[in-house]
């Protein structure tokens, strides 16, 4: 069974700080792995999504890699500002459209970004 | 209409209750998901529809749940005699097409078992 882990649980830091949010996934047999924030009460809005072919995917502050091999995946999130506050969660797919296309999540990471 | 939308935002049911979660997924959208999200937890699959077809139900945590999307757009989540361990966010997302899977989540619904 796919498990999927997010180190660390929570962090907090100054504004302005470049920060590294990290997954890990047992079964390196994933289609894809797609990076969310959660917003208090709030459902989840993507931010970056990797196919297993890809190492890496940029948008704006936020980059994501992916080492498929090692089971592995990155958040990097340069000058972080108050805005940013919120928890981060990691899912990987198994399945191509035929089935097993549910996204298995990690508990997220809880970020706090210090004005 | 632009996003996911989910009906009610909140609902507080009795133990014992059957209650009904409403999801509008993105207008075309072939692939519908339902989630369960406990306090504190990432969220878990439920069930997986393409079109009005389901083509995976291995979340579904008991036979007291039941989902259909019986015209391939929008779809219902059941729970039958509701227990207070249902208590949840229940998250619906959508993708295009089966095998480009960037999902889009709508705000999820609050369930309250007392």
């Amino acid at each position: 069974k796919q498990e999927v882990t997010q180190i660390p649980a929570a962090l907090s830091v100054p504004e302005g700080e470049n920060l590294v949010l990290n997954c890990s996934f047992t079964d390196s047999a994933i289609y894809n792995l797609q990076w969310f924030r959660q917003d208090p009460g709030k459902g989840l809005t993507s931010l970056l999504l990797i196919q297993s072919s890809q190492r890496e995917q940029t948008s704006g502050r936020l980059n994501a890699s992916l080492d498929k091999s090692s089971g592995r995946s990155t958040l990097y999130i340069a000058a972080s500002q108050p805005g940013d506050s919120a928890t981060y969660l990691c899912a990987v797919r198994l399945g191509s459209g035929g089935g097993a296309d549910g996204l298995t999540f990690g508990k997220g990471t809880h970020l706090i970004i210090q004005p | 209409g632009a996003g996911v939308s989910q009906s009610p935002r909140y609902k507080v049911a009795k133990r014992g209750q059957d209650v009904a979660l409403r999801c509008d997924p993105i207008s075309g959208h072939v692939s519908l998901f339902w989630y369960q999200q406990a306090l504190g937890q990432g969220p878990e699959f439920l069930t997986y529809f393409q079109n009005e077809a389901q083509l995976d139900k291995s979340g579904l945590p008991s036979d007291r749940f039941f989902a259909e999307r019986p015209e391939g757009s929008v779809s219902t989540l059941k729970i039958q005699r509701t227990q207070q361990e249902d208590s949840a966010v229940y998250l619906c997302a959508s993708s295009l097409v089966p095998s480009y899977n960037e999902q889009f989540f709508g705000p999820g619904t609050r369930l309250t078992v007392l």
